[in-house]
C-alpha cells in the first residue's frame, strides 16, 4: 500500500523567503512521486514529478524536489517565495505511473508582503 | 481552450435529489479520473476510466455514486438521492495514458443543501 503525509497544513513564508513544504511517502515498491498546486477556484496543475530519473527534480515556477531514499521524502523548495505562490500544495505518490495516485492533504501557502 | 472542461462550475441542490456532473477531457486524452475533494481534506479517488477497458470503480464511495464515459470521451458522474456529506468540489482528469500526468478541470463545486 502507498500513502502521502504532508507535515503542516498552513505554512506562511515573508516574501523572498525559502520556501519548504514537506512531503514523506510509504511505497513497497519504487515510487513515482508527483507535486501539484491549486489555486483558488481552480484544478490542480502539476508542478513537477520524480519518475525514478534523477533525484533532483525541477519544475515550473522555480520550484524544485529532492527525492531521498533514505528519508522517505520528496520535500518541494523554492529559494525566494513570490506573493504569486500563495496557493494550496499536493503531493502525491502511486506505483504504476500516474494513474492511481494517492495525495496528501495538502498544504496552504500563505506569502506575507 | 484545451484543458479539462468541467461543468456545471458551481450546483446547489435539496438532499435527496440527483445530480450529473460532466467532464471534457482534453482530445486524445484516453484515461478519465474522477475525484472528489472535501473541505480540509486531500483528493480522494472515485473511479478511473482506461480507454474501452472495464473502469475501476474502487473508490465509489456508496451505490448512490455512478460514472458513464460514452464514446470514450465525455463522462458523467451522477449522485443519487444526494446527501449533506456528499458536498465537496468534484475535479476530473485526463492524461494521455496511464503512465503520462494527469491534467486536472478547474472543478464543480457541489453543495447539498
Amino acid at each position: 500500500a502507498q500513502s502521502v503525509t504532508q507535515l503542516g497544513s498552513h505554512v506562511s513564508v515573508s516574501e523572498g523567503a525559502l520556501v519548504l513544504l514537506r512531503c514523506n511517502y510509504s511505497s513497497s515498491v519504487p515510487p513515482y512521486l508527483f507535486w501539484y498546486v491549486q489555486y483558488p477556484n481552480q484544478g490542480l496543475q502539476l508542478l513537477l514529478k520524480y519518475t525514478s530519473a534523477a533525484t533532483l527534480v525541477k519544475g515550473i515556477n522555480g520550484f524544485e524536489a529532492e527525492f531521498k531514499k533514505s528519508e522517505t521524502s520528496f520535500h518541494l523548495t523554492k529559494p525566494s517565495a513570490h506573493m504569486s505562490d500563495a496557493a494550496e500544495y499536493f503531493c502525491a505518490v502511486s506505483v504504476d505511473g500516474a494513474n492511481n495516485l494517492f495525495f496528501g492533504t495538502g498544504t496552504r501557502l500563505t506569502v506575507i508582503p | 481552450g484545451a484543458g479539462v472542461s468541467q461543468s456545471p462550475s458551481n450546483k446547489v441542490t435539496e438532499k435527496g435529489k440527483d445530480v450529473e456532473l460532466r467532464c471534457d477531457p482534453i482530445s486524445g486524452h484516453t484515461a478519465l479520473y474522477w475525484y472528489r475533494q472535501s473541505l480540509g481534506q486531500g483528493l480522494e479517488f472515485l473511479i478511473y476510466f482506461q480507454g474501452n477497458s472495464a473502469p475501476d470503480k474502487s473508490g465509489l464511495p456508496s451505490d448512490r455514486f455512478s460514472a458513464e464515459r460514452t464514446g470514450g470521451s465525455v463522462s458523467t458522474l451522477t449522485i443519487q438521492r444526494t446527501q449533506q456529506e456528499d458536498s465537496a468540489v468534484y475535479l476530473c482528469a485526463s492524461s494521455f495514458n496511464n503512465n503520462q500526468p494527469q491534467h486536472f478541470g478547474d472543478g464543480t463545486r457541489l453543495s447539498i443543501l
